[in-house]
């Protein structure tokens, strides 16, 4: 069965650091995102791709985040400047069309030291 | 602004004993509500959706509710088993192109054998 990919599965990184968080979504989906969950606390919405580009954005997604679909299968969410209170879970999720449930990777849990 | 309440404390029942988990949102109409499980440290998985002009959606054991005048959806296991332990989140769905979810914290369910 198709599934999303997610690496690493946990990154520990010292505040102000750049991190690049990877996700593979399954083949034929279209609608791509990533989301955050802080340790204890709800799942966020971080950001939708769509068609390459940003279909919208959350205010957690501000100018530190950004995301990429360099080659048509990989689906990066970069941090520039990483901060405690980025240290998370971080979930990438797919979708193949409206009218669908998505599909969620692991996880990549984020430590920032 | 948007809420999303589920029962917070966490429900522990018998096995073989139907399950009932409590969704109830507020300040907002979604077009879609999705129930996700989640097993600790792991991404979530999908269960069921469920669209407005539905009132109720079964999937094997499983049996979602929507009231939109209530604005609460109930979410039933029956004959559960402890391998349903897990906790179960409340997503809404909005329209449009975006499709991303908003999340209840979740409620966590202990079987018990």
């Amino acid at each position: 069965e198709p599934e999303v990919t997610q690496t690493p599965s946990h990154q520990v990184t010292q505040m102000g650091q750049e991190v690049i968080l990877r996700c593979v979504p399954i083949s034929n989906h279209l609608y791509f995102y990533w989301y955050r969950q802080i340790l204890g606390q709800k799942v966020e919405f971080l950001v939708s791709f769509y068609n390459n580009e940003i279909s919208e954005k959350s205010e957690i997604f501000d100018d530190q985040f950004s995301v990429e679909r360099p080659d048509g299968s990989n689906f990066t969410l970069k941090i520039r400047s990483t901060k405690l209170e980025d240290s998370a879970m971080y979930f990438c999720a797919s979708i193949v069309a409206h009218d669908n449930e998505q599909f969620f990777g692991p996880g990549t849990r984020l430590t920032v030291l | 602004s948007q809420k999303i309440e589920q029962n917070s404390e966490a429900l522990n029942i018998q096995e073989g004993k139907t399950a009932t988990l409590t969704c109830n949102y507020t300040n907002y109409s979604p077009a879609y509500l999705q129930w996700y499980r989640q097993d600790p440290g792991r991404g979530p998985v999908f269960l069921l959706l469920i669209r407005e002009n539905e009132k109720e959606k079964r999937k094997e054991r499983l049996k979602v509710t929507f009231d939109t005048t209530l604005k609460q959806s109930l979410f039933h296991i029956t004959a559960s088993q402890p391998a349903d332990s897990a906790t179960y989140l409340c997503a809404l769905d909005g329209a449009g192109n975006n499709r991303k979810l908003i999340w209840g914290l979740g409620t966590s369910l202990a079987v018990n054998p």
